[in-house]
């Protein structure tokens, strides 16, 4: 099964409007984390945002929230007041235990965000 | 934050040759890395675990003697493609983990022609 699921693979979006790029994740581990990263057309890898499975509410940071549902195994990503900036591939990310630096991120398959002036 | 610095950011290469891709942590030490390739417009595929002072891990699929990694200390792991082809032309791209989060190099954009 897969570990982390993007059904989404391109989405449009208003200037200024709000849109929810979907995830959802597939594991057994009690203690994980999930991620979001932007990834422009440079290539480089953005980290957004982060989630701890034990985490009571949901991470924001500025104008991206993390609507996480751990019973839905759900963990979207919300981007308010969209900008033109912010159209690049969105990868959703999981990696399971804490502490142990070793351990492997799993990725999605990416949304294609497309901000529309 | 910490950096991961990853050079070169490109390179065009003949068939045939071999060409060498370096990841740095800038700032902290990290025994494990990992490299993945990435395809347009697809996902980063994991291709192999650099560990410090031993063998890397690779993925099912990988081929170990075409892709050689080295990860000789703490901060340095290197990714060797050896007798590139045209096949071989992708991004790749290296992170470490500093807890909670990965960090990722630039990427290197591999040409074969």
């Amino acid at each position: 099964a897969q570990k982390i699921t993007q059904t989404q693979p391109g989405m449009f979006v208003q200037e200024k409007e709000a849109v929810t790029l979907d995830c959802t994740y597939d594991t057994s581990d009690p203690s994980y984390g999930l991620f979001w990263y932007k990834q422009p057309s440079s290539g480089e890898m953005i980290f957004l945002i982060y989630q701890g499975s034990y985490d009571q509410q949901n991470a924001t940071e500025g104008r991206y929230s993390l609507n996480f549902q751990k019973a839905r195994k759900s963990a979207n990503l919300v981007i308010s007041a969209s900008q033109l900036g912010d159209s690049a591939m969105y990868f959703c990310a999981m990696r399971e235990g804490f502490s142990n630096t070793g351990n492997q991120f799993y990725f999605g398959t990416g949304t294609s965000l497309t901000v529309i002036p | 934050g910490a950096v991961v610095s990853q050079h070169p950011s490109w390179v065009i290469c003949k068939s045939g040759t071999s060409v060498k891709i370096e990841c740095r942590s800038l700032d902290f030490q990290a025994t494990t890395m990992f490299w993945y390739r990435q395809f347009p417009k697809q996902s980063l595929m994991l291709m192999a675990t650099s560990n410090e002072g031993s063998k890397a891990t690779y993925e099912q699929g990988v081929e170990k003697d075409k892709f050689l990694i080295n990860h000789a200390s703490l901060t340095l792991s290197t990714l060797t493609v050896t007798s590139a082809h045209p096949e071989d032309s992708s991004f790749y791209i290296c992170s470490a983990n500093r807890a909670p989060e990965a960090f990722f190099g630039q990427g290197t954009r591999l040409t074969v022609v």
